[in-house]
């Protein structure tokens, strides 16, 4: 059976610090990947996804970058943090099949940029 | 692009009443509509979702329907229990080709004991 792993659960950074936040994808191959933020009671905003090693979309202009160096990899990465950079982030996996499948989210790491 | 609106966002229901969220969608070519519970300080998880070959599914106390005339579908809790509490967001495919979703704002539903 497929699992996504992400780590850490918690981070606690101070504002200009840099981040790097790691999801990983077990049980499947050639998944599409997504990054997702959740601020505190709200919505899923997506932030990045990608289709294969090294494709990268991004959704909105932001401080933030993700890369993709292996298949069943994905990495969320900031050099320098703000304030509004706290949140809920998830990461994400589909089949790279169609527009008509599930998305199946990580445990999500908790960040809070002081 | 897909526009998915949700309403309510809050709901408060007397333990075994009846919960209804309804999303309406904008792209008439969408045909896949999931539903999503998320628990506090929890990943969101998918509780059903509904093709547009059918206009209903039901799993156990959860059931979704689907009006593709009306572009709206909704999800229906009933006799809802405590262990109900969460925020439901209903999504839908950004367009007919896309494979990534478009998200509702999200339901926080509260049943009350």
């Amino acid at each position: 059976s497929q699992t996504i792993h992400q780590w850490p659960a918690t981070l606690v950074q101070p504002v200009g610090s840099p981040l790097s936040l790691e999801c990983t994808v077990e049980g499947t191959s050639n998944p599409n990947l997504y990054w997702y933020r959740q601020a505190a009671g709200r919505g899923l905003q997506l932030l990045f996804y990608s289709v294969g090693i090294g494709q990268i979309s991004s959704e909105v202009p932001q401080n933030l970058s993700a890369s993709r160096p292996q298949d069943r990899q994905f990495i969320l990465s900031s050099k320098k943090l703000l304030l509004s950079d706290s949140g809920f982030y998830l990461c994400a996996w589909s089949v790279l099949l169609g527009p008509n499948n599930e998305q199946f989210f990580g445990p999500g790491t908790r960040l809070t940029v002081l | 692009g897909e526009n998915v609106e949700q309403h309510p966002s809050t709901l408060s229901v007397q333990e075994g009443d009846s919960a209804v969220i309804k999303c309406t969608y904008s792209d008439s070519a969408s045909n896949y509509f999931p539903w999503y519970k998320q628990e506090l300080g929890k990943r969101p998880q998918l509780i059903i979702d509904i093709r547009s070959n059918v206009g209903e599914k039901k799993d156990q106390r959860i059931a979704v329907t689907l009006n593709k005339t009306a572009k709206h579908f909704s999800l229906h809790i009933t006799e809802t229990q405590p262990e109900d509490s969460a925020v439901y967001f209903c999504a839908a495919p950004r367009s007919s080709n896309d494979y990534k979703l478009s998200f509702g704002a999200g339901t926080t539903v509260t049943v009350r004991a």
